[in-house]
C-alpha cells in the first residue's frame, strides 16, 4: 500500500530535550515536506526536500533541522525543543517538480513540548 | 506571496442540505493548483478535488463541485446531499506549477453536518 508513515503519532517531551520526528515512504517520490498545522493558521512549510541531499527552508523553518540521506526517509529534527513548538505536524510527499498528482500526507504527529 | 483566506471559521447544516465553502487567495501566479483537503477528526488529510488554473470547466467529484473564478481569484466548494461523514476541518490550498511545489493552506473551516 502507497502511504507516508510518520512516528510517533503523539509524543509529550520536555523543554529543551532534543527529539526527532521520523517519515517515510513508499512510493519512490522525489519531494518530501514538512508542515505544522495550528489552530487559526491552517498548515504552514516548515521544510522541503527535492531531492537526496537537497533541502531548503520554507515558511517558518526557525527551531527546525532535517536531513534527506536516503530518499525515502525525510526526518524532522528539533534540537531544543520549546513550548511555542507545540504543534501538529504532518510530513507530504509527492512524485516531482512537474507531476501534477496529489501530495500524500502521513498521519500526522501531535507534539506537545512543556 | 502567494495567500489564501477562507473567511468561515465555523459552519454547521442539516443532513442532506447543500453547503458552500468559500475560499479566496491571492497570487501574481498564472499557472497553478487549487485543493480542497479535508481533515476528519482521525487527523488524515484528505484531497476531496483539485482545480488546474488553466481549466475553465469547474471540477466536480459525486457531490463536491467547485467554483472557480480566475479573475475573482474565488475557489468555492460546494457540498451537496450532505452527510455525517462530511463533518470536518476543509482546507483550501494553493500551489503554484513548477519551482518548490509549496502548498499555501487557508485557516481552515470547521464543517459539521447535524442530523
Amino acid at each position: 500500500e502507497a502511504q507516508v508513515t510518520q512516528n510517533p503519532r503523539y509524543l509529550i517531551t520536555v523543554t529543551g530535550k532534543k527529539l526527532t520526528v521520523t517519515c517515510s515512504q513508499n512510493m519512490n517520490h522525489e519531494y518530501m515536506s514538512w508542515y505544522r498545522q495550528d489552530p487559526g493558521l491552517g498548515l504552514r512549510q516548515i521544510y522541503y526536500s527535492m531531492n537526496v541531499e537537497v533541502t531548503d527552508k520554507g515558511d517558518v523553518p526557525e527551531g527546525y533541522k532535517v536531513s534527506r540521506k536516503e530518499k525515502r526517509n525525510f526526518p524532522l529534527i528539533l534540537e531544543s525543543p520549546s513550548p511555542n513548538q507545540t504543534s501538529l505536524y504532518f510530513c507530504a510527499s509527492r512524485p516531482g517538480q512537474f507531476m501534477n498528482t496529489e501530495a500524500f500526507f502521513g498521519q500526522g504527529t501531535r507534539l506537545t513540548v512543556v | 506571496a502567494q495567500t489564501v483566506t477562507q473567511s468561515q471559521p465555523e459552519m454547521s447544516v442539516q443532513e442532506a442540505e447543500t453547503v458552500t465553502l468559500s475560499c479566496t487567495y491571492d497570487t501574481s501566479e498564472s499557472n497553478y493548483y487549487l485543493f480542497w483537503y479535508k481533515q476528519p477528526p482521525s487527523r488524515q488529510m484528505i484531497l476531496v478535488i483539485r482545480q488546474e488554473a488553466y481549466k475553465q470547466q469547474n471540477a466536480t467529484e459525486n457531490r463536491f463541485s467547485v467554483n472557480f473564478q480566475k479573475a475573482a481569484k474565488s475557489f468555492s466548494l460546494k457540498i451537496s446531499d450532505s452527510q455525517l461523514g462530511d463533518t470536518a476541518m476543509y482546507f483550501c490550498a494553493f500551489m503554484k506549477h513548477g519551482g518548490a511545489q509549496k502548498l499555501v493552506f487557508g485557516q481552515g473551516t470547521r464543517l459539521t453536518i447535524n442530523p
